[in-house]
């Protein structure tokens, strides 16, 4: 099975500030990666497919970067919607899910 | 508008049975594979199981021999049959549509499973 790392687990930011979260895969994925975002009692939302590809009306200062091992999700400008939990998941071999990011207010 | 509505959740004992539902609109729904995912309180994602469209179907070892994916094209219906429930599979439980190979959107909006006695 191939298990998804990310970091970190809590991040705390203010709004305007460029964050990034890290997520590595055990094994290479090439670049089948997504990133979701998700808030509370909410259902997860793709904004990254193919490790970079931005999903349709997703805002830009989203991107993803990466393959093989390494992937980074960045957020240019921090917004006050932007404060949520970010997963990652791999989709080479089946699909699993990093343990997610929860972005908090500084 | 593509949309997913997840039900039949509820509160099922031990050992129990339950039949998930998911009503699939907006969109061609045969020509897609899809998805099951769940996400105890509090924790992460978990995918639970998929169907293609040729009606291949995969899990997970935490629930392969349990649990059955359906689907029906006609209705644009998705099932979960789950079958010897424990209390680790208490979560919400979301269908997602599959895309070019396998990134989840959209997702439903989940329907809650609790295994108690």
């Amino acid at each position: 099975d191939i298990q998804m790392t990310q970091s970190p687990s809590t991040l705390s930011a203010s709004v305007g500030d460029r964050v990034t979260i890290t997520c590595r895969a055990s094994q290479s994925i090439n670049s089948w990666l997504a990133w979701y975002q998700q808030k509370p009692g909410k259902a997860p939302k793709a904004l990254i497919y193919k490790a970079s590809s931005l999903e349709s009306g997703v805002p830009s200062r989203f991107s993803g970067s990466g393959s093989g091992t390494n992937f980074t999700l960045t957020i240019s400008s921090l917004q006050p919607d932007d404060f949520a939990t970010y997963y990652c998941q791999q989709y080479n071999s089946y699909w699993t899910f990093g343990q997610g990011t929860k972005v908090e207010i500084k | 508008e593509v949309q997913l509505v997840e039900s039949g959740g509820g509160l099922i004992q031990p050992g129990g049975s339950l039949r998930l539902s998911c009503a699939a609109s907006g969109f061609t729904f045969s020509n897609y594979d899809m998805h099951w995912l769940r996400q105890p309180t509090g924790k992460g994602l978990e995918w639970v199981s998929t169907i293609g469209t040729a009606g291949d179907t995969y899990y997970p070892g935490s629930v392969k021999g349990r649990f059955t994916i359906s689907r029906e094209n006609a209705e644009s219906s998705l099932f979960l049959q789950m079958n010897s429930l424990r209390a680790g599979d208490t979560a919400v439980y979301y269908c997602a549509r599959g895309n070019a190979g396998g990134w989840f959107d959209p997702w439903g909006q989940g329907t809650l499973v609790t295994v108690s006695s």
